[in-house]
């Protein structure tokens, strides 16, 4: 089946405005996940679902980062009145379960993000 | 906390050259551990992976193996290609957390020339 998409590919907004970034995960993953991809930071983790669980935040950088699953499936993730220092390529990720270490996970293109 | 330590880039090596690049890692627990490559233009792909100690992973010429007791996960290739030219993400599983989020390396960017 298809792999895991995520829109839009490309993203350039004005400091300030707010974004929101989509992710359709690879069907039946019940596990996703959000990094960050930039070039001072590396990869870094920023939040996970798995099912209707809580999901963990641990990795927001800040109150201005927030995301939402709906329906177990498609995931959003907002930045609100976004800074230069959020340009990044955000790539989410999903897995068949965040229950075992050993399940890989499957990327996505990710949506590169630039603030003016 | 968990963390991962890959040898600093950018590798260059004429193709067919012996290919190693380092990766070391601290984790609490029995992390699984995998390698990704990135090539131009294109998103993470699995490269291989090893769940527990002394397993070896291995795919498309490359190898690596899970070892404990240097909590090590050097990844080799015999002889490289100009088509091996990708950036090279070394990341375990954080089991410790519950997510089995990854934790990854700084990335290597390997350049083969013919």
């Amino acid at each position: 089946g298809a792999g895991v998409s995520q829109s839009p590919s490309n993203k350039v907004t004005e400091k300030g405005k707010d974004v929101e970034l989509r992710c359709d995960p690879i069907s039946g993953h019940t596990a996703l996940y959000w990094y960050r991809q930039s070039l001072g930071q590396g990869l870094e983790f920023l939040i996970y679902f798995q099912g209707n669980s809580a999901p963990d935040k641990s990795g927001l950088p800040s109150d201005r980062f927030s995301a939402e699953r709906t329906g177990g499936s498609v995931s959003t993730l907002t930045i609100q009145r976004t800074q230069q220092e959020d340009s990044a390529v955000y790539l989410c990720a999903s897995s068949r379960a965040g229950t075992s270490g050993s399940n890989e996970q499957f990327f996505g293109p990710g949506t590169r993000l630039t603030v003016l | 906390g968990n963390s991962v330590t890959q040898m600093e880039g950018p590798v260059t090596l004429s193709e067919e050259a012996f290919l190693t690049i380092n990766c070391t890692y601290t984790a609490t627990g029995y992390p699984s551990l995998f390698w990704y490559v990135q090539y131009p233009g294109e998103g993470l792909q699995l490269l291989l992976k090893a769940t527990k100690a002394d397993d070896k992973g291995s795919n498309k010429g490359f190898e690596a193996t899970y070892r404990k007791e240097t909590t090590s996960f050097h990844l080799e290739k015999g002889s490289v290609q100009v088509s091996d030219s990708a950036v090279y993400f070394c990341a375990l599983s954080d089991s410790a957390s519950g997510t089995y989020k990854y934790i990854f390396g700084t990335g290597t960017r390997l350049k083969v020339l013919a």
